[in-house]
């Protein structure tokens, strides 16, 4: 059964600092991977996503994530952080195949102090 | 539309209500998900659509809840008898491809 867990609640960096968001998953093959931003109040926009090839991927806003298939991970990078950064960021997997639903991980809250 | 429109944006419901959440997907969008987001949770998947066909239902909870896509577009989620183990945020997507969904803002329902 899929599974994602984000193991970090809460993080608070400064701005300018760089982040870095966990994401391990469980499936039994090489799932398609997501990464979602979610601002209070509002739906769920897509940073970036990996379904296959070169393992390092471009997203959004300047986020970047990597997966490494031996740790079955797929963590979240920005290099430097903006105040507007400050939401909830959750992973996600989905079956290559079929519908395609996603299974999130718990999420992880993002704060941002000057 | 430009995205996905869910309304009403908040629901209050009296403990025994039944509620009727829209969803209006993207335009020309074949495949439409439901998800229950739980305070401090992230979103679990409800059910999936492919056109008008209601291909998955295994996320629903109980058969209190009820979806429909009548004519491939716009889609409702029914919950009968609400309670308070219900209040929660309801999401909808749509995905043109199954490879990538845009989510809308949401319903939050509140069950008194």
């Amino acid at each position: 059964a899929q599974s994602v867990t984000q193991p970090d609640i809460h993080i608070t960096v400064s701005e300018g600092a760089s982040l870095e968001l966990r994401c391990n998953y469980s499936y039994g093959a090489t799932p398609y991977l997501f990464w979602y931003v979610q601002s209070p109040g509002q739906g769920l926009q897509l940073l970036l996503k990996y379904f296959s090839g070169d393992t390092l991927v471009q997203g959004i806003k300047g986020f970047e994530a990597e997966f490494k298939r031996s740790q079955s991970s797929f963590n979240l990078r920005k290099p430097s952080v903006h105040w507007s950064d400050a939401a909830e960021y959750f992973c996600a997997v989905g079956a290559p195949t079929g519908a395609n639903n996603l299974f999130f991980g718990t999420g992880t809250r993002l704060t941002v102090i000057p | 539309g430009a995205g996905v429109s869910q309304s009403p944006r908040y629901k209050v419901a009296k403990r025994g209500q039944d509620v009727a959440l829209r969803c209006d997907p993207i335009s020309g969008h074949v495949s439409l998900f439901w998800y229950q987001q739980a305070l401090g949770q992230g979103p679990e998947f409800l059910t999936y659509f492919q056109n008008e066909a209601q291909l998955d239902k295994s996320g629903l909870p109980s058969d209190r809840f009820f979806a429909e896509r009548p004519e491939g577009s716009v889609s409702t989620l029914k919950i009968q008898r609400t309670q308070q183990e219900d209040s929660a945020v309801y999401l909808c997507a749509s995905s043109l491809d199954s490879t990538e969904a845009f989510f809308g803002q949401g319903t939050r329902l509140t069950v008194v």
